[in-house]
């Protein structure tokens, strides 16, 4: 069984398109995760949310919008895609501040 | 600002040896600290939490320390197999229960049979 699973799993577009990811969880937790990982493998937070309830939202730029539907299921839609926005996306979950699971990452290339 | 600094940035062993993985972080007022492993192409995978309170976590050949005054924490990998090559990330989370973890940039192992 797949804890959390991400969709799709890879993704090459084109500059100045819009795309969105899904992330769902099945270990009925409270608490979803979008990060971050650059070209230099560095992982950085974007967005939490808890219970549908935005709580993190790091300096990320406004074309990123996430969106949570239910509590299982956190999406990252984002607009006028560029190319700095190449990086490998991870959804998380987590029961409030307990250890986080990780999903297998989507892999997105703007050319 | 926490900042989380893993230390070496890559590591090269032979198969057999125990090991030690650092992590430093600057904010000594940290809710928690997680150790997880990332293997190529993949996502990561929880090994060890440690909770503000305690000192130490085991799991199997993995020791997870936590100092917290001095800011640091370590991975002691036992008895090192291949298997174990992969890139070992340092996570911190903020006091208050903030489900914000501040990422290290990770060490990279590589375990030689």
């Amino acid at each position: 069984d797949t804890a959390v699973s991400q969709t799709p799993k890879y993704l090459v577009t084109q500059m100045g398109n819009d795309k969105s990811i899904k992330c769902e969880q099945n270990l009925g937790h409270d608490t979803m995760y979008w990060y971050k990982q650059d070209s230099k493998k560095f992982l950085k937070i974007m967005f939490s949310y808890n219970n549908k309830e935005l709580i993190i939202n790091e300096t990320v730029p406004n074309r990123f919008s996430p969106k949570s539907p239910d509590k299982a299921h956190l999406n990252l839609h984002i607009n006028s895609l560029e190319l700095g926005d190449s990086a490998v996306y991870f959804c998380a979950s987590s029961q409030l501040s307990a250890t986080q699971y990780f999903g297998p990452g989507t892999r997105l290339l703007v050319l | 600002k926490q900042e989380v600094t893993q230390i070496p940035a890559a590591l090269s062993v032979p198969e057999g040896e125990n090991l030690v993985l650092n992590c430093s972080f600057t904010d000594s007022a940290i809710y928690n600290l997680q150790w997880f492993r990332q293997d190529p192409g993949k996502g990561l995978t929880s090994l060890l939490l440690i909770q503000s309170s305690q000192r130490e976590q085991t799991s199997g050949r993995l020791n997870a320390s936590l100092d917290k005054s001095s800011g640091r924490s370590t991975l002691y990998i036992a008895a090192s197999q291949p298997g174990d090559s992969a890139t070992y990330l340092c996570a911190v989370g903020a006091q208050g229960g903030s489900e914000k973890l501040v990422f290290g940039k990770g060490t990279k192992l590589t375990v030689n049979p």
